[in-house]
């Protein structure tokens, strides 16, 4: 069982904004502001898309923010296209005894 | 090009031993933490462990500690899980992953980080 909470499934239309919600406790996501998303694609190793909660690295597409209050911490995808479709993991820091726990996961559908 | 290639994974009866390589290229491997994630299949992730730039640090999750240790040579770009008593559990695709940013563990201890690289992994499958 994940420590972090995510819904199994979310879809959109074309060019629709989707939000994915990482939900965890106030020992890690509400704690650190060590959150990170990854998007992977069937068969394919995860990448990463957002760190420290908010930031993108280099080459990730301004279609992707991340935010966080309380104890959850969100994805939005803006835009939405087809090659989006793929599967959505947070992950948040959890302190030296855990160190890191991943939500299940979230499928993005494009409609 | 950075690149992060597993190695070692294959077909282990419950109770067996197996252990994987991570062998990195176009990056100084010795200044970064680094990581194992495996996915077991339908499955979500889970972190396994975690080492420190110059090992001192190392983390293990629960489900492994005692039996899963990690280890790098950082002469030869290269990182292990040496992973014994095995259970079927333990079946998944192993991936090794960098830490974003450079960690120098002796002067500032074990900075937690975002995973940027990840091998495309290798699958592990304990069954009798």
């Amino acid at each position: 069982q994940s420590a972090l909470t995510q819904p199994a499934s979310v879809s959109g239309s074309p060019g629709q904004s989707i939000t994915i919600s990482c939900t965890g406790t106030s020992s890690d996501v509400g704690y650190y502001n060590l959150v990170s998303w990854y998007q992977q694609h069937p068969g394919k190793a995860p990448k990463l898309l957002i760190y420290e909660v908010s930031k993108r690295p280099s080459g990730v597409s301004n279609r992707f923010s991340g935010s966080k209050s309380g104890n959850t911490a969100s994805l939005t995808i803006s835009g939405l296209q087809a090659e989006d479709e793929a599967d959505y993991f947070c992950c948040s820091y959890a302190g030296s005894d855990s160190l890191y726990v991943f939500g299940p996961g979230t499928k993005v559908t494009v409609l | 090009e950075v690149q992060l290639v597993e190695s070692g994974g294959g077909l282990v009866k419950p109770g067996g031993s197996l252990r994987l390589s991570c062998a990195a290229s176009g990056f100084t491997f010795t200044n970064y933490n680094m990581n194992w994630v495996r996915q077991a299949p339908g499955k979500g992730l889970e972190w396994v462990s975690s080492i420190s730039s110059s090992s001192t640090y190392i983390f293990n999750a629960d489900s492994v500690k005692g039996r899963f240790t990690i280890s790098r040579d950082n002469a030869k770009n290269s990182l292990y899980l040496h992973m014994n008593s095995l259970r079927a559990e333990d079946t998944a695709v192993y991936y090794c992953a960098r830490d974003r940013e450079e960690n120098d563990d002796i002067l500032t201890g074990y900075s937690p980080e975002a995973f940027d690289i990840w091998g495309q992994g290798t699958m592990v499958t304990v069954s009798s």
